[in-house]
């Protein structure tokens, strides 16, 4: 099984709202990633998880939240959002080995905020 | 900034013909890669060249690599309708952190 799930595929939420975003993989992946993308920009790193551990925020806001349960699943907790979150979000998975960090991207949850 | 810069932004060519895109860089790597992403879709991994490979192939690509120059092309040959996507290069920039280059948006007219 190559392929990384994300669920939902779309969701609209209000700024007051609270929501989860989540991820899957069973290719035994041991790091996993998340990634913002707005429209016709490349994608932006968010958190990086290493052997279920946070290991990289690249400084994002508390209103984002991560979480990884176990060693398939990966979780992005929204809360309080802007509308200038609006995005696709992106989950990926690798091995962790140097010189080698081929991602597999799952196909995005499109978020809208109003 | 983007370790990874590209040109052109935009590439517009018919069915058959070829394309190609190219890659700047500003540090030294370990390794370099391309993906491709369709419309508002996740990304697919094309390709992987070390920094001690001058070229590799993959069926209708062609990668090359020049670390003098911290430059890469991507060559698609014999370019298909379903080539049409946007194409990122993509720099790891310590252990983990991929990033990725502005990206090439390729149409391809039937």
């Amino acid at each position: 099984d190559t392929e990384v799930t994300q669920t939902p595929k779309h969701l609209v939420m209000g700024m007051t709202n609270k929501k989860s975003l989540k991820c899957e993989q069973h290719m035994g992946h041991r790091a996993m990633y998340w990634y913002k993308q707005k429209a016709k920009k490349p994608p932006e790193l968010m958190f990086v998880y290493s052997y279920e551990k946070l290991s990289i925020n690249e400084s994002v806001p508390s209103r984002f939240s991560p979480e990884c349960p176990n060693s398939s699943l990966l979780n992005l907790h929204l809360h309080a959002l802007q509308p200038e979150d609006s995005a696709l979000y992106l989950c990926a998975s690798s091995q962790v080995l140097a010189g080698n960090n081929e991602q597999f991207f799952g196909p995005g949850t499109r978020l809208t905020v109003l | 900034s983007q370790q990874g810069e590209e040109d052109p932004q935009a590439l517009s060519i018919q069915e058959g013909e070829n394309a190609t895109m190219n890659c700047s860089y500003k540090t030294s790597i370990n390794n370099l890669q391309w993906y491709r992403q369709n419309s508002g879709r996740g990304l697919v991994h094309l390709i992987l060249i070390r920094s001690n490979e001058r070229e590799k192939h993959s069926g209708r690509l062609r990668v090359t690599l020049d670390t003098s120059k911290k430059s890469s092309s991507l060559l698609i040959t014999a370019s298909r309708a379903a080539d049409t996507a946007s194409y990122f290069c993509a720099t790891l920039k310590g252990a983990q952190k991929l990033v990725f280059g502005q990206g090439t948006r390729l149409t391809i007219n039937p």
